[in-house]
């Protein structure tokens, strides 16, 4: 597609739910990035892949996130056994080339509320 | 961390005035960019600067770049109501990109 959807726009758990977020990136972009963006403060980079490969995940907290890009689907973002300061907007974004020096380009956002 | 640092965290100002918008970062990078985020949506690109470069201009939008003094700035001329929203500068080495907490600029009628 044109643009970067992410599904679902707003997603509510209970402490401990596992929660799931998905990704479609504009068709013909290499390469995905998730972002947390907490309260409207910095974006919190996550995870980047080039194509189904991991690129970068120095910033994933790795004991209960885990993130996937496999051919012919959606990517996503799997937090299990959430946590209160889980909540957040979780973006996806998306370039063709990979992020230095080019444009990437945002979706509209997950709304996760951990209650 | 590489990642941009916005100053002031808010600037109001009214219709019609510049809004001048810093940022700094600690490592050498590639490029420097800027992004605009209205409340509640993604990020959308406003201008890319590189690393050779000392200033650029797009419409109402002039940023320049200082890599001695390792930081940027963002002017937006002759604002408008519609300008108001949150602004991130993004700094990028090689393979990755980091955002800082972003500028809230508020435009009053």
């Amino acid at each position: 597609g044109e643009e970067v959807a992410q599904t679902p726009k707003h997603l509510v758990r209970g402490e401990g739910q596992k929660a799931k977020l998905y990704c479609a990136p504009i068709k013909g972009h290499s390469y995905v990035f998730w972002y947390q963006q907490v309260l409207k403060n910095e974006f919190k980079f996550l995870i980047s892949f080039q194509n189904e490969n991991v690129f970068d995940e120095t910033g994933m907290p790795k004991e209960r996130f885990s993130a996937k890009c496999l051919p012919n689907s959606p990517c996503s973002l799997e937090i299990q056994a959430t946590k209160l300061e889980d909540s957040a907007v979780y973006f996806c974004a998306s370039s063709q080339y990979g992020s230095s020096g080019n444009t990437i380009y945002f979706g509209e956002g997950s709304w996760l509320t951990v209650v | 961390s590489q990642q941009g640092e916005e100053d002031p965290q808010a600037l109001s100002i009214q219709e019609g005035e510049n809004a001048t918008m810093n940022c700094s970062y600690k490592t050498s990078i590639n490029n420097l960019q800027w992004y605009r985020q209205n409340s509640g949506r993604g990020l959308v690109h406003l201008i890319l600067i590189r690393s050779n470069e000392r200033e650029k201009h797009s419409g109402r939008l002039r940023v320049t770049l200082d890599t001695s003094k390792k930081s940027s700035s963002l002017l937006i001329t002759a604002s408008r109501a519609a300008d108001t929203a949150s602004y991130f500068c993004a700094t990028d080495r090689a393979f990755d990109m980091r955002f800082g907490a972003g500028t809230r600029l508020t435009v009053k009628p």
